[in-house]
């Protein structure tokens, strides 16, 4: 199974913020490689996919990019409903994987 | 408009089978351009991949999990549906079950719709 890391495991940011969140693959996915937000008691919402193509509806505040086995995931001036939990997961290969998650939180 | 909807128990007994239904509309699951997985979520942990299912009935299984796992499409009823066997306390999590889909240029997207999701326990 590909291993999925993500990196910081909690973040503490500030409303108006630019943070980056990383992701590592323990062996190359390509651009295969997803990121989601879950808020508290809701499904994941799909944010990227292919490393870099923003899913349709999502704010442009959001960026991602890397390939192979890093990935990152930029947010641009913080509001109040992006702090939530921000999970990668790669496709290129079954079983698909998930990061362990990263905690996006008010400072 | 695309919405998917789990149902199933709430609470399990251990060593019991788990029976879960997903119902989707919006989309047809009768071809290999359309998916249908399930991914689980224990209480305050990660997400977890468990099944999935395409339209031309391939089917693909965590391979931790695979020997206790069933899935299965009804297309008349657009639903597929998940069993897992011998249920141990461990499985006690929120079961999500989500779509994929076959891009124009030939590649799948990831999970782009999910349901909402149904918290089942394991216990007795």
């Amino acid at each position: 199974d590909i291993q999925m890391t993500q990196s910081p495991s909690t973040l503490s940011a500030s409303v108006g913020d630019r943070v980056t969140i990383t992701c590592r693959a323990s062996q190359s996915v390509g651009r295969w490689l997803a990121w989601y937000q879950q808020q508290p008691g809701k499904a994941p919402k799909l944010l990227i996919y292919k490393a870099s193509i923003l899913e349709s509806g999502v704010p442009s505040k959001f960026s991602g990019g890397g390939f192979g086995t890093e990935f990152t995931l930029t947010i641009n001036s913080l509001q109040s409903d992006d702090f939530a939990t921000y999970y990668c997961q790669q496709y290129n290969s079954y079983p698909f994987t998930f990061g362990q998650g990263t905690r996006l939180e008010i400072q | 408009q695309i919405t998917l909807k789990e149902s199933g128990p709430t609470l399990v007994k251990p060593t019991q089978s788990l029976t879960l239904t997903c119902t989707f509309s919006g989309f047809s699951l009768t071809t290999n351009e359309e998916g249908v997985g399930w991914i689980r979520q224990p209480p305050g942990k990660a997400l977890e991949w468990l099944a999935l299912i395409y339209g031309d009935d391939d089917r693909r299984f965590s391979p931790s999990l695979q020997s206790r796992l069933t899935i299965t499409r009804d297309t008349f009823n657009s639903q597929v549906v998940l069993t897992m066997t011998s249920v141990d306390p461990a499985d006690t999590a929120t079961y999500f079950c989500a779509r994929r889909r076959r891009l124009r240029d030939g590649s799948y997207t990831p999970w782009i719709s999910w349901g909402l999701g149904t918290l089942v326990s394991v216990s007795s």
